[in-house]
């Protein structure tokens, strides 16, 4: 499977705890999208990387949250001390060309965050 | 910055009928608008898109206008089937920004 993947599918983990997910885009891909999905709405955008640079952040994306690309490949979402409202879906996505050139997005099955 | 809005947020129709779902844009110089549909429990796919400088693209069953003056767009699933039951959202660009902004959803359901 070259798609994006994403690890891991589910987490639950008690408030106050960090948790670390990962993604790894399509290979060719180098734009890299988080994005943040709750029940019963449309994706929220996080944070977005071009190779390894992180050129755009959303200001849901509180300090407790830092995300990395390093070598413009993989990319970590890390959060820090964990809240209940932290609880939703994270979902990765890449693309080979800018939004604004049509380009496509290619979603992992996402991480599925639980906050206990 | 960009806001969209979708509507309705649910919808059940009868298999073989059409489903028509809406969606308004804040943003005059958005120049793309894809729709996406999210399974349960899968991940969103690009199911269509459209440019701004056409005003209708149709693929099988599944088609889309645009209204660039309105700011509105739509997708509309013509015959529909039990397998096109599924969450659906609009997106449109931020100006200046490499990101789509999602609509809220819309849940189909096809009623067999």
């Amino acid at each position: 499977d070259t798609g994006v993947s994403q690890d891991p599918r589910h987490k639950i983990t008690k408030r106050g705890q960090n948790v670390t997910f990962r993604c790894d885009p399509i290979s060719e891909h180098n734009r890299l999208y988080w994005y943040r999905q709750t029940l019963g709405q449309g994706p929220e955008f996080l944070t977005y990387f071009q190779n390894e640079a992180q050129l755009e952040k959303s200001r849901l994306l509180s300090d407790r949250f830092s995300a990395e690309r390093p070598k413009g490949s993989f990319s970590t979402l890390e959060i820090q001390r964990t809240e209940q409202g932290d609880s939703a879906m994270y979902l990765c996505a890449s693309s080979p060309r800018t939004v604004s050139n049509t380009g496509e997005l290619f979603f992992g099955e996402g991480s599925r965050l639980t906050v206990l | 910055g960009e806001n969209v809005e979708q509507h309705p947020s649910t919808l059940s129709v009868q298999e073989g009928d059409s489903a028509v779902i809406k969606c308004t844009y804040s943003d005059s110089a958005s120049n793309y608008f894809p729709w996406y549909k999210q399974e349960l429990g899968k991940r969103p796919q690009l199911i269509i898109d459209i440019r701004s400088n056409v005003g209708e693209k149709k693929d099988q069953r599944i088609a889309v206008t645009l209204n660039k003056t309105a700011k509105h767009f739509s997708l509309h699933i013509t015959e529909t089937q039990p397998e096109d039951s599924a969450v659906y959202f609009c997106a449109a660009p931020r100006q200046g920004a490499q990101k789509l902004v999602f609509g809220q959803g819309t849940r189909l359901t096809i009623n067999p």
